[in-house]
């Protein structure tokens, strides 16, 4: 089993609909939380970090974090042609000791296109 | 402002040739990072370095090699035993404090073609 499952899409929905974006993990040790946006031949853009269970609300978007279902997801409301990108999960654990790097584990991406 | 930087934007390598991949921030940040991107493919970390002078191996290291002389800078190497070097690579970095509390952030990328 992968340590972390995202379905690749594509999804295609029609502008103004809400999205519903979806990773589950089997690791219990991820701690941190972020989803990322990425344009064709672009960087991923950070959207969203969450620590831990609990919701995040920035704008249209809404990041849920359920631990002890191993499961995220990030809804985007009012969805727009601009939103039409890939969306990437990633996690991490809190690292043994301290120091500056950790490493994240990323999904595959979800493939958006939002349809004016 | 303020960002991560990587360049070329394409690179194209001949076989048997080492080909050098550029990342400058200006970010202040301590860690830095390189991914491989292919299509279909989450990402996967190749080379992490923490402080001037100190890196470690990612996930798939064989076949590149890095050095971090300067806070600001990370250079990739794509040496002639990487036999399948064709991906999109991206950099990232991590502000001070960090210890997974605090995200990486992504520069724009290099994509690399066998000729």
């Amino acid at each position: 089993q992968k340590e972390v499952e995202q379905d690749p899409g594509p999804l295609s929905v029609p502008e103004g609909a809400i999205v519903s974006l979806n990773c589950t993990y089997s690791n219990s040790a991820f701690q941190y939380f972020m989803w990322y946006r990425q344009y064709s031949r672009k960087g991923p853009e950070l959207l969203m970090y969450t620590y831990s269970s609990g919701n995040k609300e920035d704008g249209r978007f809404t990041a849920q974090v359920d631990k002890s279902s191993k499961y995220i997801s990030l809804f985007i409301r009012d969805s727009q042609p601009s939103d039409s990108a890939t969306y990437l999960c990633a996690m991490s654990r809190i690292p043994n000791s301290g120091g500056s790097n950790y490493k994240l584990t990323f999904g595959k991406g979800t493939l958006l296109t939002v349809n004016p | 402002d303020g960002g991560i930087t990587q360049s070329p934007k394409y690179l194209f390598r001949k076989e048997g040739q080492n080909v050098t991949l550029s990342c400058e921030q200006n970010l202040n940040h301590d860690a830095m990072y390189w991914y491989r991107q292919d299509p279909g493919q989450g990402l996967r970390l190749i080379y992490y370095s923490q402080i001037v002078n100190d890196f470690q191996k990612g996930d798939i290291a064989e076949g590149y090699s890095v050095s971090r002389e300067k806070k600001e800078s990370f250079p990739l190497t794509v040496t002639s035993a990487q036999k399948n070097p064709t991906a999109f690579y991206l950099c990232a970095s991590t502000p001070p404090g960090g210890g997974g509390r605090q995200p990486q952030h992504f520069g724009d990328g290099t994509r690399l073609s066998i000729l």
